[in-house]
Order: structure tokens, then sequence, then C-alpha cells
């Protein structure tokens, strides 16, 4: 398995609260990206980095910010959880070279926002 | 019109068969395509993937390209029950590294 771990793996937060889940990678690739995951849905890119402090915007950007301030971490924040937020999150990597587009997935982070 | 399209499923075949999985997808510039397997509750899972017009192939996995008429497919030979999952087919539209996933076709080995 690609070097990738995400914390925490469970989450239950309530309605209104901050939450931040944490990719880590060991694999020093340059490309990291958070998606969500939802029946009906599929898999859906919220933001990704291509490179530190190098950030921007997917699909389903609303309600969620990052940062990387370390090539191996990249932070996802939902400013002010909501129910909607519900999911499973994902996060990939990817070396981002030329010819090497390919990203591999973390185990997810379940979330759930009551 | 979705960007990458995937029939549902579930598609059932017996032990030993092949299983075809296909995908289309609707942006001609599209450059590179992936297939990833997601077991029930796991992470997606990259299992192959094609840059150019043509098949590929790994062990029981083949990928075809067509470009011309916009459709990737992944063939699965002497299926397994192991086999059983979600397969994801994903495209990157351009250079930028952001993939776009269809919503998967579910497929079941029956022993």
């Amino acid at each position: 398995d690609a070097g990738i771990t995400q914390s925490p793996r469970h989450k239950v937060t309530e309605t209104g609260t901050p939450v931040t889940l944490r990719c880590h990678q060991t694999e020093n690739h340059r490309y990291m990206y958070w998606y969500r995951q939802d029946p009906g849905h599929g898999l859906r890119l919220i933001h990704y980095s291509y490179g530190v402090k190098d950030t921007d915007k997917g699909e389903v950007s609303d309600g969620y910010s990052v940062s990387r301030s370390k090539t191996e971490d990249f932070l996802l924040t939902l400013e002010s959880a909501t129910s909607s937020q519900t999911s499973v999150y994902f996060c990939a990597i990817s070396p981002g070279d030329r010819g090497s587009y390919e990203q591999y997935f973390g185990p997810g982070t379940r979330l759930t926002v009551t | 019109q979705k960007e990458v399209e995937q029939n549902s499923g579930p598609l059932s075949v017996p032990e030993g068969a092949i299983a075809s999985l296909n995908c289309t997808y609707s942006d001609r510039g599209s450059q590179s395509f992936f297939w990833y397997r997601q077991y029930s509750g796991k992470s997606p899972e990259l299992i192959m993937s094609i840059y150019s017009n043509g098949d590929k192939e790994d062990g029981r996995f083949t990928a075809q390209l067509n470009k011309a008429s916009q459709y990737v497919s992944l063939l699965i030979r002497d299926s397994q029950p192991s086999d059983s999952a979600t397969y994801l087919c994903a495209v990157i539209k351009y250079a930028g590294n952001m993939l776009t996933f269809g919503g998967g076709t579910r497929l079941m080995v029956k022993p």
C-alpha cells in the first residue's frame, strides 16, 4: 500500500462545530487531494494541493478549507459542520510528474454530523 | 449528460467467466484513464491505467481504450468471487491531475 494515513478514521460531531481531518503521506508525492464519497454521487473532489502552500478548489469546495504547510501533510477543515457533510472522506496522493498521473487513496475517514 | 458514465449494475457473471465493464466519457480532450476497484467499506484501489488507444494487459486484467468512440473498458478474465466489488472508471480531462469519476459498476462473481 502507498504510505498514506488518515486521522481520525471515524468521527461523530455536532452541527456547527469545526472539524479537521488529517492526511499524512510518506511517499514525498507532490499532489494531494481530498474527496468525499456519497451514495448516488460517487467520488467528488473537494480541494487539492500541487505543492506546499499551493492549493485549489475542486467540484464541491463550499464549506471546506485546506492547508498544506509540509509536503507530507494535507489538512481538511470543515469550518462549521453541517449534516450535509456527513460522508466518507478520502485523501489521495499522486506523483504528478509527466506520465505519472495515478492517484493512490488513503483508508478514509467516516464522518457523521449530528 | 454525466462526464463519465458507467452502468451501475449489478453485473453478475459465473466464476471463471470473462467480466466486461464499460465506461464512456464526454470530453474529447481527456488524456488519461484509470480503473479502480473498491470493496465495500474500503478505499478505491488502482488496478489499471491506460493512456493511449488500444489494449493494455496486466495479469487477468485488460484495459481497452478507444478515444474516437470515447469509451474505455475493463476485461477481467477467469473471474473469481474475490473480484466481486465496485469498479470505478476515472478520467483526467486535461493536464492538472484532476480525476473525474464515474458512478461505478458493481460486479458480482458467483461460485
